[in-house]
């Protein structure tokens, strides 16, 4: 029973590139998460999807951000224009559906530097 | 402004020595998670509570979740170096959406 996957686990990007993170949830689990890390700091909440559907993206910056869950396939975290400040760990999450939908296992994430 | 306060936020003992980590808010939380994680990996889920005033224990970790719902503590005894790591709570709020809010986590070091 695979657990989240993410992928790429190092990703280098220069000033300006695209960065697109990839997250395949657990088996059996139609809600996906992702936050933002940063070093000293928290996991910050970013953006909740369902497929195909975008639920909640309250922290996710309004500009050169955003996420998809497809019906079929990983969601994508893409970041366009990437800048210094992007760089931080990405994690993503899961959870099943009905009462324990909040209980999220998380990915090994996906950590960005930016040239 | 945290919504999740931890404290302390680092911690060095000696093994076979117990110790508790706090996490408290003004907030109501529907449930409260508490998680480990390692140096260049993800957190990994220990416990969950979701009822106000509930303990539960895994091995040498005992979790309590206050009365009202607003903090909770992890308890660990006779700690040993393999306990080492970076433990986080994270609450889902009371009559929020899905996601969680974090704290910045407790770094706990056991010097053998």
């Amino acid at each position: 029973n695979a657990g989240v996957m993410q992928n790429p686990r190092h990703l280098v990007r220069r000033r300006g590139q695209e960065a697109r993170l990839r997250c395949s949830p657990m088996k059996g689990h139609s809600h996906v998460y992702w936050y933002r890390q940063l070093p000293e700091e928290g996991l910050k909440f970013m953006v909740y999807l369902q497929k195909e559907n975008i639920i909640d993206e309250s922290g996710m910056p309004k500009e050169r951000f955003s996420a998809e869950f497809p019906k079929e396939g990983p969601s994508i975290l893409r970041i366009q224009q990437v800048v210094r400040g992007d760089s931080a760990a990405y994690f993503c999450a899961s959870s099943p559906t009905g009462r324990f939908k909040n209980i999220q296992y998380f990915g090994a994430g996906t950590r960005l530097s930016v040239l | 402004t945290q919504l999740l306060e931890q404290s302390p936020q680092f911690l060095s003992i000696q093994e076979g020595e117990n110790l508790t980590v706090y996490c408290n808010s003004s907030s109501v939380f529907s449930s409260l998670q508490w998680y480990r994680q390692e140096p260049g990996e993800g957190p990994v889920l220990l416990v969950t509570v979701v009822t106000g005033g509930e303990v539960k224990k895994l091995k040498r970790l005992t979790f309590q979740f206050g009365d009202a719902r607003k903090d909770s503590s992890l308890h660990i005894t006779a700690a040993q170096p393999g306990d080492t790591g970076l433990y986080l709570c994270a609450g889902g709020l009371q009559g929020g959406s899905e996601k969680l809010v974090f704290g910045k986590g407790t770094k706990l070091t056991v010097n053998p």
